[in-house]
């Protein structure tokens, strides 16, 4: 079975722009969550969706936003970019979303900004 | 919301030894507890997870225990190998919800 896999793997973008990444959960998988991996904070949520809702939200703006297609694909953007918005952005699909599912995650969007 | 405390952020030890990396959380509602690996520019990888209704769970040379009274849960690597280098992330979650809570990180270096 694939794993989780995440478009772009690289993205580099200048502050005040937006920007839009995606991932593809495991084939059956219908559960996407989303975080971001900095040096200074760590990996923190961002958001969960599950049957193309938002289940979950984190501690983060609303420059930060997400969808789920029918296909549980997942998608996540962030608008006017900041420089404190460089990071590896990852996600994570699991079976069904709910009492504490195993979660496995992609490879991760490593987003730059300037 | 929940805070999760891990130590020690680095650990070095001879090839062989074993290491022992600690995390406390704070929701006494969190009952599920994975452990993630994660090597240089990979993504974090499941070792092991263990869920509030035991004690201890083994899967080869990993074990994690888990305190819920004191809201511990601990990471223990025998006989460690070069390949077992690496950052290694406790994480716990709530029963329901499908948000991990990540500590800060411990660098593993195993010392050949």
């Amino acid at each position: 079975k694939a794993g989780v896999t995440q478009t772009p793997r690289y993205l580099i973008k200048t502050r005040g722009q937006q920007v839009t990444l995606s991932c593809s959960p495991i084939s059956g998988h219908r559960s996407v969550s989303w975080y971001q991996q900095t040096p200074g904070q760590g990996l923190q949520f961002l958001f969960e969706y599950f049957s193309e809702t938002q289940r979950n939200k984190g501690n983060f703006p609303g420059r930060f936003s997400g969808r789920q297609f029918s296909n549980s694909r997942s998608e996540m953007n962030v608008s006017t970019l900041e420089l404190g918005d460089s990071a590896l952005y990852l996600c994570a699909s699991s079976l069904a979303g709910g009492l504490s599912d195993t979660q496995y995650f992609g490879p991760g969007t490593r987003l730059t900004v300037l | 919301g929940e805070n999760v405390e891990q130590h020690p952020s680095t650990l070095s030890v001879q090839e062989g030894d074993s290491a022992v990396i600690k995390c406390t959380y704070s929701d006494s509602a969190s009952n599920y507890f994975p452990w993630y690996k994660q090597e240089l520019g990979k993504r974090p990888q499941l070792i092991i997870d263990i869920r509030s209704n035991v004690g201890e769970k083994k899967d080869q040379r990993i074990a994690v225990t888990l305190n819920k009274t004191a809201k511990h849960f601990s990471l223990h690597i025998t006989e460690t190998q070069p390949e077992d280098s690496a950052v290694y992330f406790c994480a716990a979650s709530r029963a329901g919800a499908n948000n991990l809570f990540f500590g800060t990180g411990t660098r593993l270096t195993v010392i050949p």
